[in-house]
């Protein structure tokens, strides 16, 4: 399987930082990698895919980069909104896994 | 409007059985993969299993192949996911997910609770 790592697991920011979190995979996975974000109790919203296109609906301030096997997720200009966790997720082969999430917390 | 609904967990005894269900609606869902993902309560989310548009072909992690089966009727536009031999770790909140042109998750439905207790 290919295993997804991400850094750092907890990012402290404040409102108006710039922050970008990282995905790395265990073997390389081309492009195909999504991106996505989840409040406490809701489910995961889906953000980037293909590590660089932004899903219709999202804000410009998210940016997705990155093939192989090193990605990062970044967003300029932190709104109060984006306190969340982030996860990625390769789709590369069928054991479709995700990294262990990036908690992004109010500084 | 894309929703999907899921429904059907509960509280069951380690071995014990579940069908866990979900309902879609606002596509055409016959033309989409879908997907079952879980989450363990405070940790990270798991890829369960998929099947494609037709339910021709279906693909599920190896922890629980053998024991989850899923399974969709598109004339009622459900997606399925029948759990036997049910195990403590399987205890997580389990979403239905729409795949999106290649297999990531652009939907998802709230979530079910599933809790196996031994």
């Amino acid at each position: 399987d290919i295993q997804m790592t991400q850094s750092p697991s907890t990012l402290s920011a404040s409102v108006g930082d710039r922050v970008t979190i990282t995905c790395r995979a265990s073997q390389s996975i081309s492009t195909w990698l999504a991106w996505y974000q989840q409040k406490p109790g809701t489910a995961p919203k889906f953000l980037i895919f293909e590590a660089s296109t932004l899903q219709s609906g999202v804000p410009s301030r998210f940016s997705g980069s990155g093939s192989g096997t090193e990605f990062t997720l970044t967003i300029t200009s932190l709104q109060p909104d984006d306190f969340a966790t982030y996860y990625c997720q390769q789709y590369y082969n069928y054991s479709y896994t995700f990294g262990q999430g990036t908690k992004l917390e109010i500084k | 409007e894309v929703q999907l609904v899921e429904s059907g967990g509960a509280l069951v005894q380690s071995g014990g059985s579940l069908r866990l269900s979900c309902a879609a609606s606002g596509f055409t869902f016959s033309n989409y993969w879908m997907s079952w993902v879980r989450q363990v309560p405070g940790k990270g989310l798991e890829w369960v299993a998929n099947i494609k548009e037709d339910g021709d072909e279906k693909y599920s992690v190896d922890s629980v192949r053998g024991r989850f089966t899923i399974s969709r009727d598109n004339a009622k536009n459900s997606l399925y996911l029948q759990m036997n031999s049910l195990r403590p770790d399987d205890t997580a909140v389990y979403y239905c997910a729409r795949n999106g042109y290649k297999s990531w998750y652009d939907y998802w439905g709230q979530g079910t609770l599933v809790t196996v207790s031994s």
